[in-house]
């Protein structure tokens, strides 16, 4: 399978804590994108990592990429009650992107 | 900036009717894809179009179709609709040039009664 496999399946911290997800993948890939999802709406691209790329940073977002383990690791930090949302990892292989089930992340206010 | 529309919204169909749900990617991307989205589910990616040929097919099923046009709109038809078939639609669009991000629109939500 091609899709990313979210970990936790949810995840609920209190505003201001960190929260981090895990995405795990088989296939080889050019790229691993992280989306967000609100619910009942699209989905929304967080950040890209490429394969050559180890780390990333995008304001409160910190991904992580290790290939060799086919891993990748979403944290944000200084989570606020606006994060609540379901996060999906998108390992893609050229014009193929599946999702997961996601890990829906809950922040109390 | 433009974004990615889907037509309608909202619709409702009994059972055994045909839908057509229309998605107008961001203007000069070449490439649409098409998710389908159950209650409280991940999104089952369908079918994706590249420059108007498929591209490749997911779990969609025989009774549904879809394609791009020369306006690089899609459109997916769904006929012979079950009660199953209730749904979020989304259409997403990305440019295959650089592998990047795809832009979702807000789907259309599908309601078989």
């Amino acid at each position: 399978s091609q899709q990313g496999e979210e970990d936790p399946q949810a995840l609920s911290i209190q505003e201001g804590e960190n929260a981090t997800m895990n995405c795990s993948y088989k296939t080889s890939i050019n790229n691993l994108q992280w989306y967000r999802q609100n619910s009942g709406r699209g989905l929304v691209h967080l950040i890209l990592i490429r394969s050559n790329e180890r780390e990333k940073h995008s304001g409160r977002l910190r991904v992580t990429l290790d290939t060799s383990k086919k891993s990748s690791s979403l944290l944000i930090t200084a989570s606020r009650a606006a994060d609540t949302a379901s996060y999906f990892c998108a390992p893609n292989t050229g014009n193929q992107f599946y999702f997961g089930t996601g890990t829906s992340l809950t922040v109390i206010p | 900036a433009a974004g990615v529309i889907q037509s309608p919204r909202h619709l409702i169909k009994e059972k055994r009717e045909t839908a057509t749900l229309k998605c107008y990617p961001i203007p000069r991307h070449d490439t649409v894809y098409w998710y389908q989205q159950g209650p409280g589910q991940d999104p089952q990616f369908l079918i994706s179009f590249y420059e108007k040929m498929q591209s490749d097919k997911g779990s969609i099923p025989d009774r549904f179709s879809a394609q791009q046009f020369s306006d690089y709109h899609s459109e997916l038809n769904m006929s012979s609709l079950e009660l199953g078939d209730s749904a979020l639609y989304f259409c997403a669009s990305s440019s295959r040039d650089v592998w990047g991000p795809l832009h979702f629109g807000n789907g259309t939500r599908l309601t078989v009664t």
